[in-house]
């Protein structure tokens, strides 16, 4: 199956610094990929959704000016967690896909980001 | 829009014993319908997947699930299960180039 990496997998910063997490296609281009944000023992809430090139779609709830993201070419997105306080501390999840019409989606290992 | 819902928390089994995950979807469009399991401390590793055809998909580990468009619903069973099944599994329904994840059924294998 196609590989995607996230980088770092373990991250600690101080309230009020910014974060960021890189997502890789290792093995494809993906055309788009997405950002998950998944809380403790819950599912996977998407927060946005990045085409190469062009503005990040945003969910709704998801303040746009707190969580950058950036998808500058086919194999690479980042995640900005721009003035992070403690309740930005989660799992944060990318995947990717090659597009339709599988609809399948390849995940990274996921970002796990504690703010003090 | 697009929902999934999937009705239990928690299943508890014995080892050996059957299992069913239930998941239920809503959606306007045509979808594809995935099962997704997320082992302790690791990323999320598709399971198996209904894009069209055969209502009924098997993954290679002896899972399978049954599309029902009436019943609108996509239930994973395994005849058998193993301690190694002990994770969290997520259903997800794909359209709009979106992904939208249940809020997921642990499986708790005991022996």
């Amino acid at each position: 199956g196609a590989v995607v990496s996230q980088h770092p997998s373990w991250v600690i910063c101080k309230s009020g610094t910014s974060v960021k997490i890189e997502c890789r296609s290792l093995d494809f281009q993906a055309t788009t990929m997405f950002w998950y944000r998944q809380f403790p023992k819950q599912s996977l809430m998407l927060m946005a959704t990045s085409n190469e090139g062009s503005k990040a779609t945003y969910e709704q709830g998801v303040e746009k000016d707190k969580f950058l993201i950036n998808h500058a070419s086919l194999t690479l997105s980042t995640l900005t967690v721009t003035s992070a306080h403690p309740e930005d501390s989660s799992f944060y999840i990318c995947s990717a896909s090659r597009g339709p019409p599988t609809g399948e989606l390849f995940f990274g290992e996921g970002s796990r980001l504690t703010v003090l | 829009a697009q929902s999934v819902t999937q009705l239990d928390s928690q299943v508890p089994v014995f080892e050996e014993a059957p299992v069913e995950l239930r998941c239920n979807y809503s959606s306007s469009v045509s979808v594809y319908l995935f099962w997704y399991v997320q082992y302790p401390n690791q990323g999320l590793q598709l399971l198996l997947k209904y894009l069209s055809g055969s209502t009924l998909v098997e993954s290679i580990n002896g899972f399978e699930a049954e599309f029902n468009k009436s019943q609108t619903s996509f239930h994973l069973r395994k005849p058998s299960v193993h301690i190694s099944d002990t994770a969290e599994y997520f259903c997800a329904v794909s359209g709009y180039n979106k992904l939208i994840f249940g809020a997921g059924t642990r499986l708790a294998v005991h022996p």
